[in-house]
Formats: C-alpha cells, structure tokens, sequence
C-alpha cells in the first residue's frame, strides 16, 4: 500500500511565477488536507476537500491560492504570482473518512523557495 | 479559535532515559481530539499517539503515554526509554469534534534530540 505521495519535491520559483503543486493521496481516502509549514514552524492548515467537494478554503492566504481535487482523488495546489513569503513545505494528508479521531496520513512535503 | 503551545522548543535526553514534553491548549469546545505527531528529519510526519477528550484515562503506545489534564488543558507526551530513533519534531495537535472545523491545528513543536 503506497502512503501519500507529492510532487515535485522541491521547487524553485521566480517571483511571480505560477506553480502547481500534487497530490496522490492514499488511494480511497475521502478527506484531504493541504498544509503550509514554514521553516522551524508548525504546519498551518490551508483547505480541506470531501471526495470532490472543498468543504473549507478558510487557510487560504490569500485569492492567489487555489486548490482543486476534481475527481475526488489527486489534488493539485496552484499559487499564482508568487511572492517570497509563499516559501515554505506545503504538507498533503488524507484520512479515510475524515471523522475527527481519525489519523491523518502525511506525504513528504513539496519544498517551495521563491527567489 | 484554538491555540496548542508548546513551551520547549528544543529537549535533550540520554538514550535509555526517560523525557516528558510539554504542551497546553486553548479550547472553548467540549468534544476535540488531541494528538502528538512526530517529523523525523527530511521524513514524513507520522501519529505517535492520541487522545479523545471524553476519556479519562491516559492514552498509551508502548513507550509512548500522555499525562492529560483536562482542567488544566495540558498534554503532555512521555517518552520512555528513548531511542536514537526518537530524535524529531514533536508536533502537539488538536482537532475539534464532530461539528467543529476539520483541519488539525499544530504547536510551534518540540525538537528531540537524543544523546548516545
């Protein structure tokens, strides 16, 4: 059984630049998370998705930060014009159904730095 | 909203010993999970160990156990007998019930280091 996987694993952007971020969560996996961890910080939730459905987009830094997860399996996260402090590890989880006892399955991380 | 602090942002143990990490919360529900996930160095973050709110007795994995005080809303994690392999960041979690937002919500961590 193969865990959460992202890609790329690191990225190097010019400011301004659009990227796009994935990820395969843990194949059956209703629920999904994306988190953005700045360096030396605790990760802080961005937005949450049921199947297809994003049901909470509350994290979201600002209308440059876009998440999708059209067929209710791999999301991607798109920043758009990005900016120095967007430079951080963006976390993907899953859980099988989402109720809140449930363990949330990490992949490794995608390594932005924007220069 | 809730806030989860953790005081010690770096700890030190022999191997072998025992170490206990602090954490403390901030909550106005009654129904929330709480949780310590591990991040190893360049490494996934994994679960080492949860609590839910509504059970009084301390939750324990093998050489992992809390010390949960409700009143108090303190979590702490007891690493017994640590092991090289224990050195990471320590993340104290909390997640709210049924009606509450999904996400988890992270302290500023704990890292371990463990001595030979």
């Amino acid at each position: 059984g193969a865990g959460v996987s992202q890609s790329p694993r690191y990225k190097v952007a010019k400011r301004g630049q659009d990227v796009a971020l994935r990820c395969d969560p843990i194949s059956g996996h209703v629920s999904l998370f994306w988190y953005q961890q700045a360096l030396g910080q605790g990760p802080e939730f961005l937005t949450y998705f049921q199947n297809e459905a994003q049901l909470d987009k509350s994290g979201l830094p600002s209308d440059r930060f876009f998440a999708e997860r059209p067929e209710g399996s791999v999301s991607t996260l798109k920043i758009q014009r990005t900016q120095q402090e967007d430079s951080a590890v963006y976390l993907c989880a899953s859980s099988p159904t989402g109720t809140p006892q449930e363990t949330q399955y990490f992949g490794p991380g995608t390594r932005l730095l924007v220069l | 909203a809730q806030t989860v602090t953790q005081s010690q942002p770096e700890m030190s143990v022999q191997e072998a010993e025992t170490v206990t990490l602090s954490c403390t919360y901030d909550t106005s529900e009654s129904d929330y999970y709480l949780f310590w996930y591990k991040q190893p160095p360049s490494r996934q973050m994994i679960l080492v160990i949860r609590q839910e709110a509504y059970k009084q007795q301390n939750a324990t994995e093998n050489r992992f156990s809390v010390n949960f005080q409700k009143a108090a809303k303190s979590f702490s994690l007891k690493i017994s007998d640590s092991q090289l392999g224990d050195a990471a960041m320590y993340f104290c979690t909390y997640r709210g019930g049924m009606n509450a937002g999904n996400m988890l919500t992270f302290g500023g961590g704990t890292r371990l280091m463990v001595k030979p």
